[in-house]
Parts: C-alpha cells; structure tokens; sequence
C-alpha cells in the first residue's frame, strides 16, 4: 500500500544547511513525491516535485535555497542558509491512480 | 496569475449538510486535476477528494458516500458538498491544483469547517 514516512521533527541552525527526509513504502521506488512548506497559521506552499531520478521543479517564486534529490525510497528536500522564515511543518506528498497520500510532516525548528 | 479561493465554511450541527466552494482564476479547472485537502486542528494534512480533467472523481474512505467533489466549468469554480457531517470533519479545508498528475501546485487559503451540537 502507498504511504510515505516522514521523521516527526528536524532542527539546524540559522545561516545551516538541513535535510529533511521523506520514506516511500516498499515497491515504490519509482514515485515521484511533492514538497510542502506550512508557515505557522498559514496554509501549505508547493515547494518542489522531486522525481525518482533525483531531478527536481521548484513551484512559481520558490527560491534555489531549496532543492530536492532522490535514493531509493528516499526523498529529500535540502534548505540551505536556512532563514528564520524557514521555521515551520514540512509536508511530503506522493500519488496514485485515485488516491493522494500525505507524510505526517516533519517540524522544522530554526535554531 | 494562478489564484484558489475557497469559501463556504461555517458552523454546522452533526448530521447537516454544507457546500464549500473553491472559485479559481488564472487556469481552467476543467483542464486540471483539482483536490479537496483538510487538517483538523493541530493535525497534518489529510487529502479528502479529487475530480480528474475528465470527471471521474475519488473520494477517501473516511468520507466515502457522505461527501462529493464537484464542478461547474461555466464558473471555473470547484465544489465539495458534505452530507451528514461528523465532529471529526471539523477542520480547515484547501482546494489544491494538481498539475503532471496529483502533484498539488497551488493552493486556496482554506475554509474554515466547525462541526459541534
């Protein structure tokens, strides 16, 4: 069954660089996922499509601070010279015929 | 410039019946695959509902026969009629585009959706 995993909670420090992982079910490695930004009291974000070749589309105005890569069932979203404005839920999301399915979203804490 | 907004929430009574509505501009929604997403307070982001391009619409299962995802192309705006709503519905609902697929690449603001007695 699809699903994607997510680690509950991220940190790193203002100026850093941060990786956040996102977990394809078994016998999904072909998937292609979405990034989500959720500022808090705001609504999601695009962030980018990460595709199972590593490559990656950033969504309208999403500045090259972000980026995405791929192994496996493992996407990433890598946030470099991390802001303050970065601070926030990060939310992967994959799909299938029918069917979207959302990671639990990782909280990101901009130290 | 690709615009979602969203409109309709309320407070409703289990067991009553809402309609929200998601009016888009800068794109047709008949050309795209569009989503309904909600988040209950302090919670992720639970997708609801899809209507592909070409009709065909989904719903997850914990909404399944309560509530339909709908459109009207001569508005280009994007509904979701909910039936029977439950106290677990309660949240904030998001219409999202999808683009290549069911990769959501815009978002609404939300509506707000409180179920109580």
């Amino acid at each position: 069954q699809l699903a994607v995993t997510q680690s509950p909670s991220a940190s790193a420090s203002l100026g850093a660089s941060v990786k956040v992982t996102c977990i394809l079910s078994s016998g999904h490695s072909s998937y292609a996922i979405a990034w989500h930004q959720q500022q808090p009291q705001k609504g999601p974000r695009y962030l980018m499509k990460v595709n199972s070749d590593g490559s990656h589309y950033r969504g309208d105005g999403i500045p090259d601070r972000f980026s995405g890569s791929s192994s496996g069932t493992e996407r990433y979203l890598t946030i470099s010279s991390l802001q303050s404005e970065d601070e926030g839920d990060y939310y992967c999301q994959t799909w299938t015929n029918g069917l979207v399915v959302f990671g639990g979203g990782t909280k990101l804490t901009v130290l | 410039e690709v615009q979602l907004v969203e409109s309709g929430g309320a407070l409703v009574q289990p067991g009553g019946s809402l309609r929200l509505s998601c009016t888009a501009s800068g794109f047709i929604v008949s050309s795209n695959y569009m989503s309904w997403v909600r988040q209950a307070p302090g919670k992720g982001l639970e997708w609801v509902s899809v209507i592909y391009s070409g009709g065909t619409t989904h719903h997850a299962d914990s909404v399944k026969g309560r509530f339909t995802i709908s459109r009207d192309n001569s508005q280009n705006t994007l509904y979701l009629q909910m039936n029977n709503v439950q106290v677990d519905d309660t949240a904030m609902y998001y219409c999202a585009r999808g683009s290549q697929g069911l990769n959501l690449d815009y978002w609404g603001q939300g509506t707000l959706v409180a179920v109580s007695a």
